[in-house]
């Protein structure tokens, strides 16, 4: 079960913006923050944004991720085909001492 | 550019011991205040952490597995590991090693399927 919760699809156009969401509590997502990652079929996750909202280097600047509250949002402008994967939140959960994760969003680019 | 690269066996029978390493290469685990820790991914699902540890002797796990979870490093060979006794068919997934806490770093993954 998804301890952070996540719209499981979310379809854009080409070179619209897409905002994905990831909603927890005080305990996660408000306490330290939220990390995104991208995968695409077949392959393993790649960071694109860690809690404090660093892209790691190679990340092109079209992804930024933000935080309110507890909801977190990566924002990826200018969708590109390649943009189509899942995508998954992740946060340090302080009640449970687990990292939680979100159950994933299917981005589809149209 | 640091790599990371699981290995171990791919089918592993209900009731025993899955064992898996992640060697890393282009840069030691024992520098810096990193966590190495292994995350799973039961087909077709999302994602599951399982546990991460340190250099320093630190060690966390999933509350739900960690009475069945062991993680150790070995720096003379640049190597984690994992181990997870009592496995059963829900325990078959893709397993990565990566570098925590921010999972800035990946294996390819490795499955390992839990069947007799």
């Amino acid at each position: 079960q998804a301890g952070l919760t996540q719209p499981p699809s979310v379809s854009k156009g080409l070179r619209q913006t897409a905002t994905l969401t990831c909603t927890g509590s005080n305990n996660n997502v408000g306490y330290l923050g939220a990390g995104w990652l991208q995968q695409h079929q077949g392959h393993p996750p790649k960071l694109l944004s860690d809690r404090n909202h660093n892209r790691p280097s190679g990340i092109s600047e079209r992804f930024s991720a933000s935080r309110s509250g507890n909801t977190a949002s990566l924002t990826i402008t200018g969708l590109q085909p390649e943009d189509e994967a899942d995508y998954y939140c992740s946060a340090w959960d302080s009640s449970l001492s687990d990292v939680v994760f979100g159950g994933g969003t299917k981005l589809t680019v149209l | 550019q640091l790599q990371l690269q699981e290995s171990g066996p791919g089918l592993v029978k209900p009731s025993e011991t899955l064992s898996l390493s992640c060697t890393v290469s282009g840069g030691s685990i024992s520098s810096g205040n990193y966590f190495w820790g292994w995350i799973r991914q039961p087909p077709g699902k999302g994602l599951e952490w399982i546990g991460s540890t340190s250099y320093s002797g630190s060690t966390n796990y999933k509350p739900s597995l960690k009475s069945r979870a062991t993680m150790s490093l070995d720096t003379s060979k640049n190597q984690f590991s994992l181990k997870l006794t009592s496995v059963t068919a829900a325990d078959t997934a893709v397993y990565y090693c990566t570098r925590a806490s921010e999972f800035d770093y990946w294996g390819q993954g490795i499955l390992v399927t839990v069947s007799s």
